[in-house]
C-alpha cells in the first residue's frame, strides 16, 4: 500500500490568486495522478505526472491553468492558477504501485475560491 | 473512447434489503475494475478490485462484484445493507494501455431507508 499526504488540507483563496498543493508519498512511484472532484460530482482526472517529464493533461485541462511539478519519485505539486469560484473543488493526489494495482488517494485538498 | 457509466444517480433501499449498483464500461480489451466508496466528508476507500481470474470478487464490508465480459459490466452487490452503507459509490476502470490511469464513473448515491 501507499500513504499519501496532501497539503494543505483545505484553503480559502481570493479569486485571481494561485494555490500550490503538495503531495508526498511514502514510497517511490513512477506515476502520480491529480484529480478534481467538484461539489457533488465524481472524480475527474486532470493529469498524469511522471518524474522527469512533462505532465500529460486530460481533455479540458491545460498546463497554464494547472501547472504540475514532479521533481522526484515521491513528490509532486499541482498549482491552481488565476483562480475563480468555478475552481472550488476537492483536489486529490493519487498513485498506482503498478499497472494493475489499485489507486491510492490522499485525503484531498478542499479549495474554496471567494 | 474509454468510458465508465453508472446509470443510477441515486438509489434508496431499506435496511436489510439486498443491493445492486450497476456499472458498465467501454474499452477494447479487459480493463482493471474497481469499486470505491466515499462517505460524507471522507476520503475514498477501495471496496474491491478485479484484475483477472474468477469473475466474482469479494470485497470488504460484505460487498461483492461480478465481472461480465459479454455485458461489459461490473455490478456491485450486497445481500443485506446496513444503515452505515449510506454513501457515494464509484465504479472505476483502469486501462493498461493508458499508463495505468484510472477513470471514475459518475457515482451512485446510496440512501438507506430505516
Amino acid at each position: 500500500s501507499a500513504v499519501i499526504s496532501q497539503k494543505p488540507s483545505r484553503d480559502i483563496c481570493q479569486r485571481g490568486t494561485s494555490l500550490t498543493i503538495q503531495c508526498q508519498v511514502d514510497s517511490q512511484v513512477t506515476m502520480m495522478f491529480w484529480y478534481r472532484q467538484q461539489p457533488g460530482q465524481s472524480l475527474t482526472l486532470i493529469a498524469t505526472a511522471n518524474q522527469g517529464s512533462e505532465a500529460t493533461y486530460e481533455s479540458g485541462f491545460v498546463i497554464d491553468k494547472f501547472p504540475i511539478s514532479r521533481p522526484n519519485l515521491t513528490f509532486s505539486t499541482l498549482t491552481v492558477s488565476n483562480m475563480s469560484p468555478e475552481d472550488s473543488s476537492i483536489y486529490l493526489c493519487s498513485v498506482n504501485l503498478g499497472t494493475s494495482d489499485e489507486a491510492f488517494f490522499g485525503q484531498g485538498t478542499r479549495l474554496t475560491v471567494v | 473512447a474509454q468510458s465508465v457509466t453508472q446509470p443510477d444517480i441515486h438509489i434508496t433501499v431499506s435496511e436489510g434489503a439486498s443491493l445492486e449498483l450497476r456499472c458498465n464500461y467501454s474499452y477494447g480489451a479487459t480493463p482493471y475494475l474497481f469499486w470505491y466508496v466515499q462517505s460524507p466528508g471522507q476520503g475514498l476507500q477501495l471496496l474491491l478490485k478485479y484484475f483477472s481470474g474468477d469473475t466474482l470478487v469479494q470485497g470488504i464490508k460484505g460487498f461483492e462484484a461480478e465481472f461480465k465480459r459479454s455485458q461489459s459490466s461490473f455490478n456491485l452487490r450486497k445481500p443485506s445493507v446496513h444503515w452505515s452503507d449510506a454513501a457515494e459509490y464509484f465504479c472505476a476502470v483502469g486501462f493498461y494501455s493508458s499508463a495505468s490511469k484510472i477513470i471514475f464513473g459518475s457515482g451512485t448515491r446510496l440512501s438507506i431507508r430505516p
